[in-house]
Parts: structure tokens; C-alpha cells; sequence
């Protein structure tokens, strides 16, 4: 089925280790996104990809780093987790930067 | 930063009710989107209108739009309990720029 998933769903881990949050679209859409969702702050965004290896930074984008060697995948790393990057984390994509995304159904990820 | 601020943040109603969210951005749009989201889930979205329209209908639901303003509304009438979920517009600033989301109005419709 074409689609958009996120894994892990859930993931604990702690302050200064390395994660990677993963995304994976099946429409070979040209735009993904990375959101992160916080209690009073709606959806921002971390960084977004116009296409395999172009990658720009959105509106939150410290202490995240993304890569995209290939279209269907966007994978988001934390290099050293801090408590303040708990959040649940979106992956979306759509096929032109304006157009309706498509999400994936979150990472939710806890720093203790 | 926020473009889009839904309005109110939290609407609670009974079924059968119409529910009535709205929206005001800062700037001027190409196109404003509005999204669903159910508890643990992510955003689906819903219907997208132009900024050269004025109202578009889906289902139960009918988006309005005055550019004049600076504003959108979505209206879902005969409200059902699966209706419950956060509503949230976003809008399309030209430039070839990513949507900006709102914060998102909570919707609870009561059985």
C-alpha cells in the first residue's frame, strides 16, 4: 500500500546519545518534510528536501541533522539528544512544496 | 513562526451541532489548507483552497476564505462523535516556501 511510515513509533533514550528518527514514502514525492509537535507550539519545522541530496533547514533546525541519498527516504538524526528534543516527531511529503502533504504517524521520543 | 492562527483553541459541542473553527494569517497566501488530526495520529488533510476562491465544499465540509480579511474558516455541520480531533489550517506564502501550520483548534463533539 502507498504510503508514508515512521519508525520507531516510540523511543526512550537519553541526554547526549545519537538517534535516528526514519521516514519512508512509497509515492515518490519529490518534497519531505521533518515537524516536530510541542504543546502550545503546533507543528514547526525542522528541515525539509526538494529532492535526493538537497535538504534546507526550516524554522527549528539546531542540534538536528537530515540526509537524502535516496527520494523515498529522509531520515532524521539527533546527534546528542538534549530534554528539550522530546516531542513527537512528523514526517510528511508531498509532490510540490505547496501541495497537500501526506504524514506518517509520528515518533513519539522522550530524553530522559 | 506561526502564520495561521486558528481560532478558538478549543470548541466543545454536541452531536449533531455544526462546529465552526477559523483562521487568520498575517500575509497574503496562493492557497490555505486545512488538516485533521486524530488522537496519535498524524495530519490528514481535509480540502485546499485558492486564493481566488471564496468557498469550497467537501462532504460535510465548507471552507470560506476572504483575502480581504485575512481569513478562512471551516465549518463542519451535523457534527458526529468521530468528528473529535485537532483542526489546523496552513497556508501556502509563494515563494516556493514550505506551508506554515497553526497551532490547531482542539474539537470535541459529544455524544
Amino acid at each position: 500500500d502507498a504510503g508514508i511510515t515512521q519508525s520507531p513509533r516510540y523511543k526512550i533514550t537519553e541526554t547526549g546519545r545519537q538517534v535516528t528518527l526514519m521516514c519512508h514514502q512509497t509515492w515518490s514525492h519529490s518534497y519531505m518534510f521533518w515537524y516536530r509537535q510541542d504543546l502550545g507550539h503546533g507543528l514547526r519545522l525542522i528541515y525539509y528536501s526538494a529532492a535526493a541530496d538537497i535538504t534546507d533547514k526550516g524554522e527549528v533546525p539546531d542540534g538536528y541533522v537530515v540526509s537524502r541519498s535516496k527520494t523515498e527516504n529522509f531520515p532524521l538524526t539527533l546527534e546528542s539528544a538534549t530534554r528539550s528534543q522530546t516531542s513527537v516527531y512528523f514526517c510528511a511529503s508531498s509532490e510540490l512544496v505547496n501541495q497537500p502533504q501526506h504524514f506518517g504517524d509520528g515518533t513519539r521520543l522522550s530524553i530522559l | 513562526s506561526q502564520q495561521g492562527e486558528e481560532d478558538p483553541q478549543a470548541l466543545s459541542i454536541q452531536e449533531g451541532e455544526n462546529a465552526t473553527m477559523n483562521c487568520s494569517y498575517k500575509t497574503s497566501i496562493n492557497n490555505l489548507q486545512w488538516y485533521r488530526q486524530n488522537s496519535g495520529r498524524g495530519l490528514v488533510h481535509l480540502i485546499l483552497i485558492r486564493s481566488n476562491e471564496r468557498e469550497k465544499h467537501s462532504g460535510r465540509l465548507r471552507v470560506t476564505l476572504d483575502t480581504s480579511k485575512k481569513s478562512s474558516s471551516l465549518l463542519i455541520t451535523a457534527s458526529r462523535a468521530a468528528d473529535t480531533a485537532s483542526y489546523f489550517c496552513a497556508t501556502d506564502n509563494g515563494g516556493n516556501t514550505p506551508l506554515v501550520f497553526g497551532k490547531g483548534t482542539r474539537l470535541s463533539v459529544i455524544a
